[in-house]
């Protein structure tokens, strides 16, 4: 159990193009799902919350209006890159967290999309 | 969340013991210690976690100091599937999971063949 999907895996768009990610939890349902960037070499960076219903809540320094974050439903967030820049391309890593009262708080994370803007 | 120190990098022979330390001196008292690991060019992958007492599951044991100040991840019979960047991180367990994590630099593991 606890299994989150990522789609696309990778992507490759020109500049100023728009592009989203999908991150869905198939067997549980995730209330709080976590948006992550990674660049190469370096550490996962937290860039976002997102919880069911609501807006998302950003970390200082992410840009709300260039990643859109959706969490329309408790199986699925998405993330929508807007007008990509190369400085955009990176690995972006989702993690669904499991409602305390289904039996835990783990986080289980996607295997990633690579996003690569030209 | 506390500061977590690890190694930047261990090598370890495959089918020997991987130990994995983790310095958290300035956890308190409600903070678990939590470990993931990363495979190259994938998503961090859960592998144990625990307050206090030592714990084990079937990838790994935490071992845990009675102070709390430091901790280690043992992989019993490492194989070489086993290479990642392991990451020690403190945080609540509480609010159902409501905080994102804070990744450190990690522990670049190598198992040689």
């Amino acid at each position: 159990g606890a299994v989150v999907s990522q789609h696309p895996s990778w992507v490759i768009c020109k500049s100023g193009t728009s592009v989203k990610i999908e991150c869905r939890s198939l067997d549980f349902q995730a209330t709080t799902m976590f948006w992550y960037r990674q660049f190469p070499k370096q550490s996962l960076m937290l860039m976002a919350t997102s919880n069911e219903g609501s807006k998302a809540t950003y970390e200082q320094g992410v840009e709300k209006d260039k990643f859109l974050i959706n969490h329309a439903s408790l199986t699925l967030s998405t993330l929508t890159v807007t007008s990509a820049h190369p400085e955009d391309s990176s690995f972006y890593i989702c993690s669904a967290s499991r409602s305390v009262w289904d039996g835990g708080n783990e986080q289980f994370f996607g295997p990633g999309t690579r996003l690569t803007v030209l | 969340d506390a500061k977590t120190t690890q190694p930047p990098s261990m090598d370890c022979a495959e089918g020997r013991a991987a130990n994995l330390p983790c310095n958290h001196s300035t956890i308190s008292g409600n903070e678990y210690v939590y470990w993931y690991r990363q495979i190259h060019s994938q998503g961090p992958q859960y592998i144990i976690h625990g307050l206090k007492n030592n714990e084990t599951n079937e990838m790994a044991s935490l071992i845990i100091t009675e102070d709390r100040k430091s901790s280690t991840l043992i992989l019993p019979h490492a194989t070489l599937r086993d290479t990642a960047v392991y990451y020690c991180i403190v945080r609540l367990a509480s609010g159902g999971g409501a905080d994102g994590l804070t990744f450190g630099k990690g522990t670049h593991l190598i198992i040689q063949p």
